[in-house]
Protein backbone atom coordinates (compact mmCIF):
# COMPACT_ATOMS: atom_id res chain seq x y z
CA UNK A 1 0.00 0.00 0.00
CA UNK A 2 0.96 3.73 -0.81
CA UNK A 3 0.84 5.43 2.08
CA UNK A 4 1.87 9.05 3.53
CA UNK A 5 2.40 9.12 7.43
CA UNK A 6 2.70 12.61 9.12
CA UNK A 7 1.95 11.68 12.90
CA UNK A 8 2.11 15.11 14.23
CA UNK A 9 -1.13 17.10 14.22
CA UNK A 10 0.55 20.02 15.43
CA UNK A 11 4.20 21.08 16.21
CA UNK A 12 4.82 24.38 18.85
CA UNK A 13 8.46 25.34 18.95
CA UNK A 14 10.04 28.60 19.75
CA UNK A 15 11.35 31.16 17.66
CA UNK A 16 15.03 30.56 17.20
CA UNK A 17 14.75 26.89 17.74
CA UNK A 18 15.37 23.90 15.17
CA UNK A 19 12.03 22.28 13.75
CA UNK A 20 11.78 18.84 12.61
CA UNK A 21 8.33 17.71 11.19
CA UNK A 22 8.23 13.65 10.44
CA UNK A 23 7.28 12.23 7.38
CA UNK A 24 7.13 8.66 6.81
CA UNK A 25 6.25 6.54 3.88
CA UNK A 26 5.14 3.41 2.59
CA UNK A 27 6.20 2.79 -0.95
CA UNK A 28 7.51 -0.83 -2.68
CA UNK A 29 9.26 1.43 -5.26
CA UNK A 30 11.62 4.28 -5.87
CA UNK A 31 10.09 7.25 -4.15
CA UNK A 32 9.38 10.58 -5.25
CA UNK A 33 8.68 13.04 -2.16
CA UNK A 34 7.92 16.95 -1.63
CA UNK A 35 7.15 18.89 1.06
CA UNK A 36 4.19 21.14 0.38
CA UNK A 37 3.49 24.24 2.37
CA UNK A 38 0.32 26.46 3.22
CA UNK A 39 0.50 29.85 4.89
CA UNK A 40 -2.33 31.28 6.40
CA UNK A 41 -5.21 32.38 3.80
CA UNK A 42 -2.91 31.29 1.14
CA UNK A 43 -3.18 28.21 -1.32
CA UNK A 44 -0.57 25.45 -0.97
CA UNK A 45 2.75 25.72 -2.93
CA UNK A 46 5.35 23.43 -3.59
CA UNK A 47 8.16 23.60 -0.91
CA UNK A 48 10.77 21.17 -2.05
CA UNK A 49 11.25 18.19 -3.55
CA UNK A 50 13.92 15.02 -2.77
CA UNK A 51 14.97 15.30 -5.92
CA UNK A 52 16.57 18.30 -6.47
CA UNK A 53 17.83 18.27 -3.24
CA UNK A 54 17.56 21.81 -2.53
CA UNK A 55 17.10 23.95 0.29
CA UNK A 56 14.27 26.34 0.48
CA UNK A 57 13.95 29.44 3.10
CA UNK A 58 16.11 27.32 5.35
CA UNK A 59 14.64 23.91 5.28
CA UNK A 60 16.06 21.08 3.86
CA UNK A 61 14.85 17.21 3.51
CA UNK A 62 16.95 14.08 3.46
CA UNK A 63 15.43 10.91 1.78
CA UNK A 64 16.17 8.05 4.05
CA UNK A 65 15.52 4.93 2.31
CA UNK A 66 16.26 2.67 5.30
CA UNK A 67 13.74 4.54 7.65
CA UNK A 68 11.37 5.15 4.95
CA UNK A 69 11.70 8.80 6.00
CA UNK A 70 11.72 11.99 4.49
CA UNK A 71 11.59 14.20 7.46
CA UNK A 72 11.40 18.22 7.19
CA UNK A 73 14.26 20.23 8.88
CA UNK A 74 15.07 23.48 9.75
CA UNK A 75 18.04 24.31 12.33
CA UNK A 76 16.44 28.15 13.60
CA UNK A 77 12.52 28.35 13.65
CA UNK A 78 11.54 32.01 12.28
CA UNK A 79 7.98 33.01 13.18
CA UNK A 80 6.43 32.98 9.45
CA UNK A 81 7.63 29.50 9.30
CA UNK A 82 4.06 29.08 10.69
CA UNK A 83 2.06 27.34 8.49
CA UNK A 84 0.41 23.95 7.68
CA UNK A 85 3.09 21.06 6.23
CA UNK A 86 2.05 18.36 3.59
CA UNK A 87 4.05 16.05 3.06
CA UNK A 88 3.44 13.87 -0.46
CA UNK A 89 4.69 10.82 -2.26
CA UNK A 90 4.32 10.09 -5.88
CA UNK A 91 2.42 7.07 -6.40
CA UNK A 92 2.48 4.19 -8.59
CA UNK A 93 -0.42 5.82 -10.69
CA UNK A 94 1.73 8.86 -10.96
CA UNK A 95 -0.28 10.49 -8.92
CA UNK A 96 0.64 12.68 -5.70
CA UNK A 97 -0.31 11.34 -2.11
CA UNK A 98 -0.64 13.69 0.63
CA UNK A 99 -0.51 13.02 4.50
CA UNK A 100 -2.50 14.48 7.08
CA UNK A 101 0.24 17.88 7.20
CA UNK A 102 1.42 19.09 10.74
CA UNK A 103 0.68 22.38 11.51
CA UNK A 104 3.88 24.30 12.84
CA UNK A 105 3.39 26.92 15.10
CA UNK A 106 6.36 28.92 16.13
CA UNK A 107 5.83 31.77 18.89
CA UNK A 108 7.88 34.42 19.74
CA UNK B 1 1.08 35.17 -14.15
CA UNK B 2 0.87 31.31 -14.23
CA UNK B 3 -2.00 30.73 -12.12
CA UNK B 4 -4.81 28.51 -10.81
CA UNK B 5 -8.46 29.96 -10.71
CA UNK B 6 -11.34 28.82 -8.58
CA UNK B 7 -14.38 30.32 -8.27
CA UNK B 8 -16.62 30.46 -5.93
CA UNK B 9 -14.37 30.87 -2.96
CA UNK B 10 -17.02 30.62 -0.49
CA UNK B 11 -20.34 28.92 -1.17
CA UNK B 12 -22.87 28.05 1.38
CA UNK B 13 -25.72 25.74 -0.57
CA UNK B 14 -28.71 23.66 1.01
CA UNK B 15 -28.98 19.66 0.82
CA UNK B 16 -29.05 19.01 -2.80
CA UNK B 17 -29.47 21.83 -4.78
CA UNK B 18 -26.94 21.35 -7.62
CA UNK B 19 -23.55 23.57 -7.88
CA UNK B 20 -20.74 23.38 -9.94
CA UNK B 21 -17.19 24.74 -8.38
CA UNK B 22 -14.73 25.93 -11.88
CA UNK B 23 -11.07 25.65 -11.97
CA UNK B 24 -9.16 27.39 -14.66
CA UNK B 25 -5.25 26.72 -15.32
CA UNK B 26 -3.72 29.33 -17.59
CA UNK B 27 -0.81 27.37 -17.85
CA UNK B 28 -1.09 24.56 -20.76
CA UNK B 29 -1.15 22.03 -18.15
CA UNK B 30 -2.11 18.25 -19.32
CA UNK B 31 -3.05 17.32 -15.73
CA UNK B 32 -5.32 18.51 -13.44
CA UNK B 33 -7.37 17.20 -10.33
CA UNK B 34 -9.23 18.20 -7.37
CA UNK B 35 -8.66 17.68 -3.54
CA UNK B 36 -10.73 18.38 -0.57
CA UNK B 37 -9.07 19.35 2.43
CA UNK B 38 -10.65 17.90 6.11
CA UNK B 39 -9.11 18.36 9.25
CA UNK B 40 -7.17 15.33 10.39
CA UNK B 41 -7.75 13.54 6.98
CA UNK B 42 -5.25 15.93 5.14
CA UNK B 43 -5.83 16.44 1.41
CA UNK B 44 -7.90 13.34 -0.54
CA UNK B 45 -7.53 13.64 -3.99
CA UNK B 46 -11.57 13.43 -5.63
CA UNK B 47 -10.94 13.23 -9.44
CA UNK B 48 -8.30 13.33 -12.03
CA UNK B 49 -7.91 13.88 -15.57
CA UNK B 50 -4.84 13.58 -17.92
CA UNK B 51 -5.71 15.00 -20.20
CA UNK B 52 -8.56 16.57 -22.70
CA UNK B 53 -11.97 14.34 -22.29
CA UNK B 54 -10.00 11.79 -20.07
CA UNK B 55 -10.31 11.26 -16.78
CA UNK B 56 -10.65 8.90 -13.93
CA UNK B 57 -11.65 8.47 -9.99
CA UNK B 58 -9.33 9.26 -6.92
CA UNK B 59 -10.07 8.29 -3.68
CA UNK B 60 -12.79 9.61 -2.64
CA UNK B 61 -14.82 10.12 -5.99
CA UNK B 62 -18.64 9.48 -4.52
CA UNK B 63 -21.02 11.99 -5.12
CA UNK B 64 -18.49 13.91 -7.01
CA UNK B 65 -18.61 14.62 -11.08
CA UNK B 66 -15.97 15.97 -13.18
CA UNK B 67 -15.55 16.99 -16.48
CA UNK B 68 -12.51 18.22 -18.76
CA UNK B 69 -13.63 19.73 -22.40
CA UNK B 70 -11.05 21.94 -23.09
CA UNK B 71 -7.40 21.65 -21.63
CA UNK B 72 -7.83 24.83 -19.51
CA UNK B 73 -11.20 24.18 -17.40
CA UNK B 74 -11.65 21.45 -15.01
CA UNK B 75 -14.69 22.01 -12.94
CA UNK B 76 -16.51 19.95 -10.10
CA UNK B 77 -20.09 18.77 -10.47
CA UNK B 78 -21.71 18.16 -7.01
CA UNK B 79 -25.56 17.27 -8.44
CA UNK B 80 -26.94 16.65 -4.93
CA UNK B 81 -25.00 18.17 -2.16
CA UNK B 82 -24.91 16.97 1.31
CA UNK B 83 -23.37 17.87 4.56
CA UNK B 84 -20.70 15.46 4.67
CA UNK B 85 -19.58 17.40 1.29
CA UNK B 86 -18.66 20.44 3.67
CA UNK B 87 -15.19 20.75 3.20
CA UNK B 88 -12.37 23.20 1.71
CA UNK B 89 -11.58 21.94 -2.00
CA UNK B 90 -8.65 22.44 -4.08
CA UNK B 91 -7.84 22.27 -7.67
CA UNK B 92 -3.90 21.73 -9.19
CA UNK B 93 -2.54 21.33 -12.07
CA UNK B 94 0.82 20.23 -13.42
CA UNK B 95 2.62 19.37 -16.45
CA UNK B 96 3.18 15.69 -15.31
CA UNK B 97 0.60 13.81 -13.19
CA UNK B 98 3.56 12.97 -10.49
CA UNK B 99 5.60 15.81 -9.67
CA UNK B 100 8.39 15.84 -11.91
CA UNK B 101 7.07 19.56 -12.16
CA UNK B 102 5.65 21.41 -9.58
CA UNK B 103 2.11 21.27 -8.77
CA UNK B 104 0.22 24.43 -8.77
CA UNK B 105 -2.91 25.36 -6.59
CA UNK B 106 -5.93 26.85 -6.80
CA UNK B 107 -6.92 29.28 -3.69
CA UNK B 108 -9.64 27.01 -2.55
CA UNK B 109 -13.19 27.01 -2.21
CA UNK B 110 -14.80 26.45 0.97
CA UNK B 111 -18.44 24.82 0.87
CA UNK B 112 -20.47 24.89 3.47
CA UNK B 113 -23.97 22.47 2.53
CA UNK B 114 -26.52 22.95 4.97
Amino acid sequence: AQRVTQPEKLLSVFKGAPVELKCNYSYSGSPELFWYVQYSRQRLQLLLRHISRESIKGFTADLNKGETSFHLKKPFAQEEDSAMYYCALRGATNKLIFGTGTLLAVQP
Amino acid sequence: EAQVTQNPRYLITVTGKKLTVTCSQNMNHEYMSWYRQDPGLGLRQIYYSMNVEVTDKGDVPEGYKVSRKEKRNFPLILESPSPNQTSLYFCASSQDPGGYTEAFFGQGTRLTVV
